[in-house]
């Protein structure tokens, strides 16, 4: 079975850092890693997706990079904002038996960036 | 807009009683699944639907039933409701494979007294 693990669970900086938020899975067998973003009481929000047979995906300040065989993710955010304030999750594609793709998700990590 | 969406946006509800939870995706995807949110144990997949007509059971099943007669439409049924179902309810969608991203709802807030 697989299993996802955030860390930090929560992390509260001044605006203007750089951040990483790491994600570490057990089963390697992966179809893809997704990183979301919720705020408090909405959905989830798409930040990227990355292919198993990608090593990284880029979207404006944020990177997301893959490494399959050490079991990690990590998210990288640029010159943080107050806006940026949120709950990252990252989201494992394994393949299940039957032949069906489903996501395991991680618990957050609680992001927090004051002005 | 296209999107999915989930209703009620919430609902209290007694013990015993029955309840659908209505999700509906104007996306053409194949893929659709019903989550539960709670604290500390973060999202946990009820059941999953791979393409009308099919759905599996994922993580916590018990309690909870799924159909999927059409492409858009993903009710999820509480044939008797307990407290403990408490939770936020999150629908969600793929157009299958491993190159596609999931899209969410909004969640439906449900509290069983």
């Amino acid at each position: 079975k697989q299993e996802v693990t955030q860390i930090p669970a929560a992390l509260s900086v001044p605006e203007g850092e750089n951040l990483v938020l790491n994600c570490s899975f057990t089963d390697s067998a992966i179809y893809n890693l997704q990183w979301f973003r919720q705020d408090p009481g909405k959905g989830l929000t798409s930040l990227l997706l990355i292919q198993s047979s990608q090593r990284e995906q880029t979207s404006g300040r944020l990177n997301a990079s893959l490494d399959k065989s050490s079991g990690r993710s990590t998210l990288y955010i640029a010159a943080s904002q107050p806006g940026d304030s949120a709950t990252y999750l990252c989201a494992v594609g394994t393949y299940w038996t039957g032949g069906s793709y489903i996501p395991t998700f991680g618990r957050g990590t609680s992001l927090i960036v004051h002005p | 807009i296209a999107g999915i969406t989930q209703a009620p946006t919430s609902q209290i509800l007694a013990a015993g009683r029955r309840m659908t939870l209505r999700c509906t995706q104007d996306m053409r995807h194949n893929a659709m699944y019903w989550y539960r949110q709670d604290l500390g144990l973060g999202l946990r997949l009820i059941h999953y639907s791979n393409t009308a007509g099919t759905t599996g059971k994922g993580e916590v099943p018990d309690g909870y039933s799924v159909s999927r007669a059409n492409t858009d439409d993903f009710p999820l049924t509480l044939a008797s409701a307990v407290p403990s179902q408490t939770s936020v309810y999150f629908c969600a969608s793929s157009a299958g494979g491993p190159d596609n991203e999931q899209f969410f709802g909004p969640g439906t807030r449900l509290t069983v007294l």
